[in-house]
């Protein structure tokens, strides 16, 4: 089955302690993205990456890291989550970027930073 | 800010009434998605548009692109309780942007 894994579904964390978000697609995507979701501003894009070893900011950057060392994989990491942090996170793939196909999301990670 | 204004935000209605959502922006794109997002789950694409003006259905869904491709809408015919969920609408454009939703409930 084509699809987006993300893990974890669930993850409650304290302040300032480093953790990773993992996505892996199995469709042969070149194009990957992270999102998130907050009531009332939508989804808003974090980082994305056209390709492998290409990766660049979206709207809401910072705080945030990320790596393409593998097609398939788009890890999230946070080196230091804050509370602000907390919320609803998608990853998405998508086969051709910009020509009108649309995105594949996972199932999201729901981050709580306390 | 947003550059795809949703509307309405919220919407509830009942078992076979019809409704349509709205997509609205300044920008011309190139494309446009609609997505379904249902509790707990990510969203689910349901139709791109491409051309201006042009219309595609899916079974009781209806979904039209603005001539000037800045806007498009949603129609939905006698709506069902499975159809309950978040409706996004996506701008592809140099980039793609997301609406904020708008959330339907039908009631059986």
């Amino acid at each position: 089955e084509a699809q987006v894994t993300q893990n974890p579904r669930y993850l409650i964390t304290v302040t300032g302690k480093k953790l990773t978000v993992t996505c892996s697609q199995n469709m042969n995507h070149e194009y990957m993205s992270w999102y998130r979701q907050d009531p009332g501003l939508g989804l808003r894009q974090i980082y994305y990456s056209m390709n492998v070893e290409v990766t660049d900011k979206g709207d809401v950057p910072e705080g945030y890291k990320v790596s393409r060392k593998e097609k398939r994989n788009f890890p999230l990491i946070l080196e230091s989550p804050s509370p602000n942090q907390t919320s609803l996170y998608f990853c998405a793939s998508s086969g051709y970027r910009g020509q009108g196909y649309g995105y594949t999301f996972g199932s999201g990670t729901r981050l709580t930073v306390v | 800010t947003q550059l795809l204004e949703q509307s309405p935000q919220f919407l509830s209605i009942q078992e076979g009434e019809n409704l349509t959502v709205y997509c609205n922006s300044s920008s011309v794109f190139s494309s446009l998605q609609w997505y379904r997002q249902e509790p707990g789950e990510g969203p689910v694409l349901l139709v791109t548009v491409v051309t201006g003006g042009e219309v595609k259905k899916l079974k009781r869904l209806t979904f039209q692109f603005g001539d000037a491709r800045k806007d498009s809408s949603l129609h939905i015919t006698a709506a069902q309780p499975g159809d309950t969920g978040l409706y996004l609408c996506a701008g592809e454009a140099n980039d793609m942007r997301f609406g904020a939703g708008t959330r339907l409930t039908v009631k059986p």
